[in-house]
């Protein structure tokens, strides 16, 4: 197992465009998280998955988001009409159930910058 | 409610030196508390945890950090800097029991390593 994947690492676009990024989280971990990290902050919570269920939101991802994970494998998080606000490092997370105990595993992140 | 507070946003010491970076964390309920390590334009990688075990913890590349309960202190140390040390380092807080899903991060701390 190769660790959590985040494809793609950097993405352009013009404002008022749509992105979607894609999360491959390691095989055996049932949960998924999405994370922002705008510069000089720590990554902010932005919604989770345990297998293909979304069970929590934060009031962060405004309307014009919306993140998948069918299956319960692999996660999208798109990005309609993007502002110049939502240039950012986009990060994903997995762990197995005992969370407490193994942390987070991180992908590498994907970084938006809206021009 | 859950916080982290890191003091410093940057801190240096020269090459050998011993490292000292200090989070203070908020918690209503025991915490799991996580030193990550994120290099430029990398995801973050997990150093240690506390997972009310053992409170004083060792991880990864000789850093270790001490729980005080007293304190609310989950400080990081390293007894000689090494070059390779340079980078963001995030303290991190999540409920022990298995109904919080996120992990509250601190804003990080940039550590550079004079040679």
């Amino acid at each position: 197992d190769t660790g959590v994947s985040q494809d793609p690492r950097h993405k352009i676009t013009k404002r008022g465009q749509n992105v979607t990024f894609r999360c491959d989280p390691i095989s055996e971990h049932n949960r998924l998280y999405w994370y922002r990290q705008t510069l000089g902050q720590g990554p902010e919570f932005l919604t989770y998955f345990q297998n293909e269920a979304q069970l929590e939101k934060s009031r962060l991802l405004s309307d014009r988001f919306s993140a998948e994970r069918p299956k319960g494998s692999f996660s999208t998080l798109e990005i309609q009409r993007t502002e110049q606000g939502d240039s950012a490092m986009y990060l994903c997370a997995s762990s197995d159930k005992d969370r407490g105990r193994s942390g987070y595993t991180f992908g590498s992140g994907t970084r938006l910058t809206v021009v | 409610a859950q916080s982290v507070t890191q003091l410093g946003s940057h801190v240096s010491v020269s090459e050998g030196a011993l490292v000292l970076l200090r989070c203070n964390y908020s918690s209503s309920v025991p915490p799991y508390l996580f030193w990550y390590v994120q290099y430029p334009n990398q995801g973050l990688q997990l150093l240690l945890k506390y997972t009310s075990a053992a409170t004083l913890v060792k991880g990864i590349n000789g850093f270790e950090a001490e729980f005080k309960k007293s304190e609310t202190s989950f400080h990081l140390t390293k007894p000689s800097a090494h070059m390779s040390d340079a980078a963001e380092y995030f303290c991190a807080v999540s409920e022990s029991k298995d109904t919080g899903n996120q992990f509250y991060f601190g804003t990080g701390t940039s550590l550079t390593v004079i040679p």
